[in-house]
């Protein structure tokens, strides 16, 4: 078990940039989750899915935040335009049913400058 | 009202003294309640779950979960400078179909 996998580990780009973000689940979890921390908010949960489909997106910040689940070994999340207040480090997870714990990617740091 | 609240610390205690970190939650349709414990830089990672009213042990751990207040803590007996981590709290929400995070308590164990 690989566990869960994002890439990159670390993003720098500038104000306006589109910036992707990528997260393999581990193989055979249903739900994916997309969760940002900061020091001033702490872990937010931004959206997730079941079984590829969006349940909840109430967490996405904007408009500029979309994510998509292609396929049950693959999500995006995307920012465009980027801007500094983007900057946290954005974390996927995964679990396989209702109530069981969540499985952390090793998270991906973006800095927008 | 947050829906998961926890002391954000820091907390210090000796080593080899037991620490205990507290967390409330307002939603009173969650089932499932996790312990996360987070180095510096690096990504959270589950320590225990508890589902039921009480106390669940594993190893230095020791989880209690009081569903009619509301309440959930973490003890760790014999505490080492390796625990040194902020120690995350978190619930399902009605249906457990979301797992909420506390902010986080620092623990911070002397040598």
């Amino acid at each position: 078990d690989a566990g869960v996998i994002q890439s990159p580990r670390h993003e720098v780009t500038e104000m306006g940039q589109e910036v992707t973000l990528r997260c393999k689940p581990i193989s055979g979890h249903d739900y994916l989750f997309w969760y940002r921390q900061t020091m001033m908010r702490g872990l937010e949960l931004l959206i997730y899915f079941n079984n590829n489909v969006p349940i909840d997106d109430s967490g996405m910040p904007e408009d500029r935040f979309s994510a998509k689940m292609p396929n049950a070994s693959f999500s995006t999340l995307k920012i465009q335009p980027s801007e500094p207040r983007d900057s946290a480090v954005y974390f996927c997870a995964s679990r396989k049913l209702n109530n069981s714990p969540l499985h952390f990617g090793n998270g991906t740091r973006l800095t927008v400058t | 009202q947050k829906e998961v609240e926890q002391n954000s610390g820091p907390l210090s205690v000796p080593e080899g003294a037991i620490a205990s970190l507290n967390c409330t939650y307002s939603d009173r349709g969650s089932q499932s309640f996790f312990w996360y414990r987070q180095y510096s830089g690096k990504s959270p990672e589950l320590i225990m779950s508890i589902y039921s009213n009480g106390d669940k042990e594993d190893g230095r751990f020791t989880a209690q979960l009081n569903k009619a207040s509301q309440y959930v803590s973490l003890l760790i007996r014999d505490s080492q400078p390796s625990d040194s981590a902020t120690y995350l709290c978190a619930s399902s929400n009605t249906g457990g179909f979301k797992t909420i995070f506390g902010a986080g308590t620092r623990l911070f164990v002397k040598a």
